[in-house]
């Protein structure tokens, strides 16, 4: 099974920073991988897909980037509505693991 | 709208059974791979178990394997998740979730369904 570390497992931030999150696979996946928003009580949202591709409809603060094993979710200038756990995930083989999350505080 | 449906979730003993359904709406079921993941109380995502368009090819996670059956009904738009030899870490709210097309990320998630599991 491919392992996915997240690191940190939680900051915390201000309205305005910019956060930098990793996610590192036990071997490479191909830039088979996505990044999700979950709020409390919520339902995760997709937020990339394919390392670096924006979904339809995520402000474009969001990016990724990565290759081989190494994977970076960028926010540029955190809003209020970005307090949030986000988790990475790969798509490269089964089972699809998830990384363990990382929670952006205030 | 995509929409995803479950039910079927519930209090059962451990070493119980449950099946939970998902009922999907506002895409072409058919032309999606779709999946079940879940959280534990207070704890991250864990994928539990994809199945691809025909339902000819079907992966779980190694926790569930050999205990959990995913099937799709296609005529029916209809998932189910027989889930046997339940354990007290199975609990966790199981989502429903639709795979992106050409990218299989998840872009589409159901409410949740609370299975607990009590000793």
């Amino acid at each position: 099974d491919i392992q996915m570390t997240q690191s940190p497992s939680s900051l915390s931030a201000s309205v305005g920073d910019r956060v930098t999150i990793t996610c590192r696979a036990s071997q490479g996946i191909r830039n088979s991988l996505a990044w999700y928003q979950q709020k409390p009580g919520k339902a995760p949202k997709l937020l990339l897909y394919d390392a670096s591709r924006l979904e339809s409809g995520v402000p474009s603060r969001f990016s990724g980037s990565g290759s081989g094993t190494d994977y970076t979710l960028i926010i540029s200038g955190l809003q209020p509505e970005d307090f949030a756990t986000y988790y990475c995930q790969q798509y490269y083989g089964f089972p699809r693991t998830f990384g363990q999350g990382t929670k952006v505080e205030i | 709208e995509v929409q995803l449906l479950e039910s079927g979730g519930g209090l059962v003993q451990s070493g119980g059974s449950l099946r939970l359904s998902c009922v999907a709406s506002g895409f072409t079921f058919n032309n999606y791979g779709m999946n079940w993941v879940r959280q534990a109380p207070g704890k991250g995502l864990e994928w539990v178990t994809g199945i691809n368009r025909n339902g000819g090819n079907i992966y779980y996670a190694d926790s569930v394997k050999g205990r959990f059956t995913f099937s799709r009904d296609n005529s029916k738009n209809i998932l189910s998740l027989q889930m046997n030899s339940l354990r007290v870490e199975d609990t966790a709210v199981y989502y429903c979730a639709k795979d992106r097309a050409n990218y299989p990320a998840i872009d589409s998630w159901g409410q949740g369904t609370l299975v607990a599991v009590s000793s």
